[in-house]
């Protein structure tokens, strides 16, 4: 069935530095693929989501892109901040029945 | 903006108590989800609705029972509370045919 498989956390960055976590997804057919971001003590926030291949999902900074010859969808951020941990979700949404599958979070943490 | 809301953010029940946990959603959205969400294990989708009256098994469906009376409402009823519940457990609503949801800010359930 469809899955989706996200990198282990924790991440723990400085400052400014450069962000990738790693997503990727098993699928039938043509699967819209998202991010959320939890922020601590609070429910699940869209972060961003790409529909069709080589798309580019970005939102606040952070940045994906639908890369079907890979199956992955990696989020990036040039330059993160303290305001940035959180843990984050790579999501995959497909078939009939619109749910979502939910890689398992990562972790990231900024520290300043 | 689409608001998800949760009867409660913390609860603390006793072993075989009956357990009642609500969400509203106000965007008239026709399918609403509940997750819970344990370290390590990611989201996972406990019922799902499609509309009033309808509802359908998720993944871990056992030991839990939803009703939906009113478009708005989904409810969750844990029907004798056991310690391997104690979760987080998040609501969620979205539009039909579209993959996006909207979480609420989750309830921190601890049975005793």
């Amino acid at each position: 069935g469809d899955s989706v498989t996200q990198m282990e956390g924790p991440v723990t960055l400085s400052e400014e530095a450069f962000l990738t976590i790693n997503c990727t997804y098993t699928a039938t057919g043509y699967p819209s693929l998202f991010w959320y971001v939890q922020y601590p003590g609070e429910g699940l926030q869209l972060l961003l989501k790409a529909t069709k291949a080589d798309d580019k999902g970005s939102n606040k900074g952070f940045e994906a892109t639908y890369r079907k010859e890979t199956t992955s969808f990696h989020l990036e951020k040039g330059s993160v901040q303290v305001s940035d941990s959180a843990v984050y979700f790579c999501a995959l949404g497909g078939g009939a029945t619109n749910k979502l599958i939910f890689g398992t979070g990562t972790l990231l943490a900024v520290q300043p | 903006d689409v608001k998800v809301t949760q009867s409660s953010r913390y609860l603390v029940k006793r072993t075989g108590e009956k357990v009642f946990l609500e969400c509203v959603q106000d965007m008239d959205h026709e399918n609403m989800f509940w997750y819970r969400q344990d370290p390590g294990l990611g989201l996972r989708l406990i019922y799902f609705s499609y509309d009033v009256k309808m509802k359908e098994k998720g993944d871990i469906p056992e030991g839990y029972s939803v009703s939906r009376e009113k478009k708005e409402r989904f409810s969750l009823i844990l029907e004798s509370a056991s310690t391997n519940q104690t979760s987080m457990y998040l609501c969620a609503s979205a539009v039909f045919g579209l993959y996006e949801q909207y979480f609420g800010p989750g309830t921190r359930l601890t049975v005793t």
